[in-house]
């Protein structure tokens, strides 16, 4: 195991939903990340937090709003979605947000929005 | 605007065969070339990862070349085996610089027959 776990693993929603997607990590990292990941994409990363402050925002949607509570736990709140946001999402973390760091990833929520 | 272009889209070798994938890049402010690997229901992991002062780094049968005045990088896996079947992603950033994110290929699925 990576030491990122994110919950739950499958959901299926509907556009009027309001869900939630969980990521723990257990390395004493200080930094964590939501990516998306579609088919034929690169990897797009959505939203970056350092010391649960948020440091970069990648033009994501408002339908998506990332929550940090602590160092440890990073939430992805989802409200209103489209069914072209179905994809894989996923949580990393890493020591710091240098570019050069060694990002440690979940193995994501498979997200499809009908 | 793709910062990192990666091909070829998918890839089948032979067993024991040599696996070549390529990248290039755009930013000469990139300094930090590193592929991460997926398997099925898994988040990436990073594989091996260099830097512009070296033209060639290799850990065990994987081998980053890399040409700094092509801006191109490649990962070369050599004695391919049936477990190496995975997707692979280049990538690319600014290494020392906090608050930057890693800008990641479209992915290579590589698929080794036995």
């Amino acid at each position: 195991e990576t030491g990122v776990t994110q919950t739950p693993r499958h959901l299926v929603m509907g556009m009027t939903n309001k869900k939630s997607l969980k990521c723990e990590q257990h390395l004493g990292h200080n930094a964590m990340y939501w990516y998306k990941q579609s088919a034929k994409k690169p990897l797009e990363l959505m939203f970056v937090y350092s010391l649960e402050e948020r440091v970069e925002n990648n033009s994501v949607p408002s339908r998506f709003s990332p929550e940090c509570p602590n160092s440890s736990h990073l939430f992805l709140h989802l409200h209103t979605l489209q069914p072209e946001d179905s994809a894989l999402y996923l949580c990393a973390s890493s020591q710091d947000t240098r570019g050069s760091e060694k990002l440690f990833f979940g193995s994501g929520t498979q997200l499809s929005v009908l | 605007q793709q910062q990192v272009k990666q091909s070829p889209q998918s890839l089948i070798v032979q067993k024991g065969g040599i696996s070549i994938i390529n990248c290039a890049y755009e930013n000469t402010a990139f300094d930090y070339f590193p592929w991460y690997q997926q398997f099925p229901g898994k988040g990436p992991a990073l594989l091996i990862a260099i830097r512009p002062d070296v033209s060639e780094k290799k850990e065990g049968r994987f081998t980053i070349s890399f040409n700094k005045s092509a801006k191109q990088f490649s990962l070369h896996i050599m004695d391919s085996q049936p477990g190496d079947s995975a997707t692979y992603f280049c990538a690319a950033s600014r290494g020392h610089q906090a608050g930057t994110a890693l800008i990641f290929g479209k992915g290579t699925t590589l698929s080794v027959s036995s």
